[in-house]
């Protein structure tokens, strides 16, 4: 089955700097990955994803780029705020109902 | 994207006592999904509720312990029975909304079981 890793574990930044948090899938057959946000008390928010016909995604100070042949796909922040610190999670999905999740990256933004 | 409330969001519980999380949505979606998050881990599937059929249940998770009704489009509860403390975790509602595999999630129910 599909195993999806996550790195790192923690991730420290000082405010105004990019965050990048990485993810590799082993399902080929994988083809839409999501990007949870997960503040501490809520649920995971979905706050970007990407299906597998596109390399590069952006919204606003967040954007998700898949490298398909090297089965990888990576989070960046720009401009990191001190709301931006959460746990964030990678997910992939082969286009069913079922979502494997990352282990998760703790984000912290220094002010 | 759907909204979705989950109640109790949170409770302490005492051994041997089982709790039943409802999940609401404000539309109708095909499915519903659980999850548990221990402490401080990522999400792990218990189910998936598809309503007028038996929920389909991953490995290490039985219908005895978790049992799911699903009894209409927006509604579904799931209940802990015969709790013990490694029970307590955040349990999860979740449903797909817009396409089959893209989920979006409740605000969770913080369960300690003493």
């Amino acid at each position: 089955g599909e195993n999806v890793e996550q790195h790192p574990s923690t991730l420290s930044v000082q405010e105004g700097d990019s965050a990048v948090i990485k993810c590799t899938y082993s399902d080929s057959a994988s083809n839409y990955f999501p990007w949870y946000k997960q503040e501490l008390g809520k649920g995971p928010q979905l706050i970007i994803d990407i299906r597998s016909n596109v390399g590069e995604k952006k919204d606003q100070r967040i954007a998700v780029t898949l490298n398909k042949t090297a089965k990888h796909f990576s989070l960046h922040i720009t401009e990191t705020q001190p709301e931006d610190s959460a746990v964030y999670f990678c997910a992939a999905n082969t286009g069913g109902f079922k979502t494997i999740f990352g282990a998760g990256t703790r984000l912290f933004v220094k002010a | 994207s759907a909204v979705i409330s989950q109640k109790p969001s949170r409770d302490i519980c005492q051994r041997g006592t089982s709790l039943t999380i409802q999940c609401q949505v404000d539309s109708q979606v095909t499915m519903m999904f659980w999850y548990r998050q221990q402490p401080g881990q990522s999400l792990t599937l218990i189910a998936t509720a598809n309503q007028g059929s038996e929920a389909t249940y991953e490995s290490g998770f039985v219908i005895d312990k978790f049992p799911i009704s699903r009894p209409n489009l927006t509604f579904s509860t799931l209940t802990v029975s015969n709790m013990s403390p490694e029970d307590s975790s955040i349990y999860l509602c979740s449903v797909d909304y817009e396409s089959p595999d893209t989920q979006y999630f409740g605000p969770g129910t913080r369960l300690t079981v003493l």
